[in-house]
C-alpha cells in the first residue's frame, strides 16, 4: 500500500499568517491526491482533489500544488475558522490511504 | 438537501458481529460509489471501503479484508458495512462518505455523514 507522510505534524500560527502543509508519497501517484479539513468532533472536509482543483464552495484563500511524490497544501491568509487538522489522501490505486494529519492552532 | 446519515453503532464485546447503516436523501445514490471511511479515538482518518455505484465492484483496507463487508441497497437508499469478527483496534466513528463523480470511482468524497461510533469492548 501507498504510504503518506505530512510534515508538519503540527503547527502554530497567527491570523493573517501564510502556512504551508507537505504531502509526500511513498511512491508516485500523479496528480491523484486530496486535502481535507477537520474541526473536532465534526466530519472531514473536501478541500481540494486532483491535487491542486478547489472544491466548489471552498474559499480562494486554499489552494494545492504538486504532483508525483511531493503535494503541498497552502492556506495564502490563515483566518479564525481555518484553525483545524488537515489531512491528504491519495486515490491513485486501491488501497485508498490517508496522512497522518497536520493539526494548525493559534500561536 | 444532500445528507448522509450513519446509524448502527453501538458497544459489541470482540469476535462479535455488528452491521452498520448510512442513509442517503438529496441526490440519486444509484449513481455514486460509496466509501466507509474510520477514525479512532485521538487518530487519523483510515479509509475502510468502497463499493461502485451498482455494488459489482468493492475494494478494502487490508486492515479489515476478510471481516468487514461493505454492500448497498440502491432500492432504498442505502449503505451498510458487516462487521464480523470484531476486535477492539475496530473501535472508532465510522464515516460513511460519497465519491465525488457519477457512475465512476474517483476516489475522493465530497460529502460526508456525521459518524456512527463502535467500541468493541469487553
Amino acid at each position: 500500500a501507498i504510504q503518506l507522510t505530512q510534515s508538519p505534524s503540527s503547527l502554530s500560527a497567527s491570523v493573517g499568517d501564510r502556512v504551508t502543509i507537505t504531502c509526500r508519497a511513498s511512491q508516485g501517484i500523479t496528480s491523484a491526491l486530496a486535502w481535507y479539513q477537520q474541526k473536532p468532533g465534526k466530519a472531514p472536509n473536501l478541500l481540494i482533489y486532483d491535487a491542486s482543483s478547489l472544491q466548489s464552495g471552498v474559499p480562494s484563500r486554499f489552494s494545492g500544488s504538486g504532483s508525483g511524490t511531493d503535494f503541498t497544501l497552502t492556506i495564502s491568509s490563515l483566518q479564525p475558522e481555518d484553525f483545524a487538522t488537515y489531512f491528504c489522501q491519495h486515490f491513485d490505486s486501491y488501497p485508498f490511504t490517508f496522512g497522518p494529519g497536520t493539526k494548525v492552532d493559534i500561536k | 438537501q444532500v445528507q448522509l446519515v450513519e446509524s448502527g453503532g453501538g458497544v459489541v464485546q470482540p469476535g462479535r458481529s455488528l452491521r452498520l447503516s448510512c442513509a442517503a436523501s438529496g441526490f440519486i445514490f444509484s449513481y455514486y460509489s460509496m466509501h466507509w471511511v474510520r477514525q479512532a479515538p485521538g487518530k487519523g482518518l483510515e479509509w475502510v471501503a468502497v463499493t461502485s455505484n451498482d455494488g459489482t465492484n468493492k475494494h478494502y483496507a487490508d486492515s479489515v479484508k476478510g471481516r468487514l463487508t461493505v454492500s448497498r441497497d440502491n432500492s432504498k437508499n442505502t449503505l451498510y458495512l458487516q462487521m464480523n469478527s470484531l476486535r477492539g483496534d475496530d473501535t472508532a466513528v465510522y464515516y460513511c462518505a460519497r465519491d465525488s463523480w457519477v457512475a465512476t470511482t474517483l476516489g475522493y468524497m465530497d460529502v460526508w455523514g456525521k459518524g456512527t461510533t463502535v467500541i468493541v469492548s469487553s
